[in-house]
C-alpha cells in the first residue's frame, strides 16, 4: 500500500542556517510522482514541487532543492539560508500512475525559523 | 495560474444546523476534493468528485455529503453539524491530465481553507 512518511514532526532553527526536511515513501507502483506543498499560517496549501519516479535527477530552486532517491525511497527538501518567511508546515504528497486518484499526504513538519 | 475559491475563511455554527461549505474552481478541472486538517491528524479525505453529479467516499465522510451539479463548484455539507466537526476544511482541484481519468501526475491546487467552529 501506499504511504508516506515524514518523521519530523517539528523543527526549529535560527535564520540563515539550511535545514533538511525528510520525507519517506512506500508504493506498490513502478511509476509515481512525488509532491510538496508549503502551508503558511495563513492556512492555503502551496504547491511547491513535482517529482517523477523515472527521474532522479535533484531540482534546485533559488534557496530550495529537492533531492530523490529511490534506493531509499526518499525525497527530501532542503532550504538552505532559511529565513522567517518559510516558517509553515510542509507536506509531502506521492501519487501513483496505476491510482492515479489516489493522493496520499505525510502527516507534515512544522518548520519554525527564528529570527 | 490556478484558483480555488472558498466562500468563508471563517464560519461559525451552532451544533444541529445544516452546514454548506462552498468551493469553486476557475481551471475547469475534473476532480475536486474537500479535507478537514485537525492537529496532529494531518489531511484526512472526506469525498472527492471525479465529474458533475460523481462522488467518492473518502477516509471520513460520516456526518458529511456534498454536492457537485455543476463542474467548476464542489459542495460541502454538514447535515446536522456537531462540536467534533470544528476544524479547518480544504477544498482542492485537479486536472485529469492527458490520460483520461489517470491523473496521477496532476497536482492537488487548493483554496484558502475555511475554520468552522461549531459551538
Amino acid at each position: 500500500a501506499q504511504k508516506v512518511t515524514q518523521a519530523q514532526t517539528e523543527i526549529s532553527v535560527v535564520e540563515k542556517e539550511d535545514v533538511t526536511l525528510d520525507c519517506v515513501y512506500e508504493t506498490r507502483d513502478t511509476t509515481y510522482y512525488l509532491f510538496w506543498y508549503k502551508q503558511p499560517p495563513s492556512g492555503e496549501l502551496v504547491f511547491l514541487i513535482r517529482r517523477n519516479s523515472f527521474d532522479e535527477q535533484n531540482e534546485i530552486s533559488g534557496r530550495y532543492s529537492w533531492n530523490f532517491q529511490k534506493s531509499t525511497s526518499s525525497f527530501n527538501f532542503t532550504i538552505t539560508a532559511s529565513q522567517v518567511v518559510d516558517s509553515a508546515v510542509y507536506f509531502c504528497a506521492l501519487s501513483e500512475a496505476n491510482y492515479g486518484q489516489n493522493f496520499v499526504f505525510g502527516p507534515g513538519t512544522r518548520l519554525s525559523v527564528l529570527p | 495560474d490556478v484558483k480555488v475559491t472558498q466562500s468563508s475563511r471563517y464560519l461559525v455554527k451552532r451544533t444541529g444546523e445544516k452546514v454548506f461549505l462552498e468551493c469553486v474552481q476557475d481551471m475547469d478541472h475534473e476532480n475536486m476534493f474537500w479535507y478537514r486538517q485537525d492537529p496532529g491528524l494531518g489531511l484526512r479525505l472526506i469525498y472527492f468528485s471525479y465529474d458533475v453529479k460523481m462522488k467518492e467516499k473518502g477516509d471520513i465522510p460520516e456526518g458529511y455529503s456534498v454536492s457537485r451539479e455543476k463542474k467548476e463548484r464542489f459542495s460541502l455539507i454538514l447535515e446536522s453539524a456537531s462540536t467534533n466537526q470544528t476544524s479547518m476544511y480544504l477544498c482542492a482541484s485537479r486536472s485529469t491530465g492527458t490520460r483520461g481519468w489517470v491523473n496521477s501526475n496532476q497536482p492537488q491546487h487548493f483554496g484558502d481553507g475555511t475554520r468552522l467552529s461549531i459551538l
